[in-house]
């Protein structure tokens, strides 16, 4: 298996300009994450969905970020508008199950807002 | 291994020598303990994990101890080589892991030569 896949590895965009980070998670593992990591707070977990199905957004720092995972292949966190404050590297991670167990990550992308 | 602010704990040890990590865990309720190691550019990556059940796991070269009383979790390496310099993340969860994982801040393991 290829592991989790995230595109763009790298993206630099501008303040006001919509960004959009994909992840293709595992074949077969059920539920999905979104991290963000940075120097200051770490590894924060913004959402997560089990079996395509948003359960927590609790994380997610504004209404400017929005994630969606329209099928079990595909998941999407879009941020519109972008500020500089959202730069950091954010992951994408899967499981099998919806309990204790290890989580699998991307390589995630690096987000610089200038 | 709880960081402050931008700095990270850092560990220096000598390749070949043992290294012990350790991690303070918030969550009194916490039933599942995960170590990961993240190199640079990299994301984590699953190094062994343990239930609240169990106080010690081992697997190549590494070992878990978990020690509820004092919510404390180490990650014991032993003969350290160039590939484990790292950053090592202990992370929790609880309720039965449906929320997914919270993470600790790391510890920044160097492996001298």
């Amino acid at each position: 298996d290829a592991g989790v896949i995230q595109s763009p590895r790298h993206e630099v965009t501008e303040m006001g300009q919509e960004v959009t980070l994909r992840c293709k998670p595992i074949s077969g593992h059920n539920s999905l994450f979104w991290y963000r990591q940075t120097m200051m707070r770490g590894l924060e977990l913004l959402i997560y969905f089990n079996n395509n199905v948003p359960i927590d957004d609790s994380g997610m720092p504004e209404d400017r970020f929005s994630a969606k995972m329209p099928n079990a292949s595909f998941s999407t966190l879009k941020i519109q508008p972008s500020e500089p404050r959202d730069s950091a590297v954010y992951f994408c991670a899967s499981r099998t199950g919806t309990t204790n167990e290890k989580l699998f990550f991307g390589s995630g992308t690096q987000l610089s807002v200038l | 291994g709880e960081s402050v602010g931008l700095h990270l704990p850092t560990l220096s040890v000598q390749e070949g020598d043992n290294s012990i990590i350790n991690c303070a865990y918030s969550n009194s309720a916490s039933d599942y303990f995960i170590w990961y190691k993240q190199e640079s550019g990299k994301g984590p990556q699953f190094i062994i994990d343990i239930r609240s059940n169990m106080d010690k796991r081992q697997g190549q070269r590494v070992t878990v101890l978990l020690n509820k009383t004092v919510k404390h979790l180490s990650l014991q390496i032993a003969a350290t080589q160039p590939g484990d310099s790292a950053v090592y993340f202990c992370a929790e969860s609880f309720g039965g892991g449906a929320d997914g994982l919270t993470f600790g801040k790391g510890t920044h393991l160097i492996i001298q030569p």
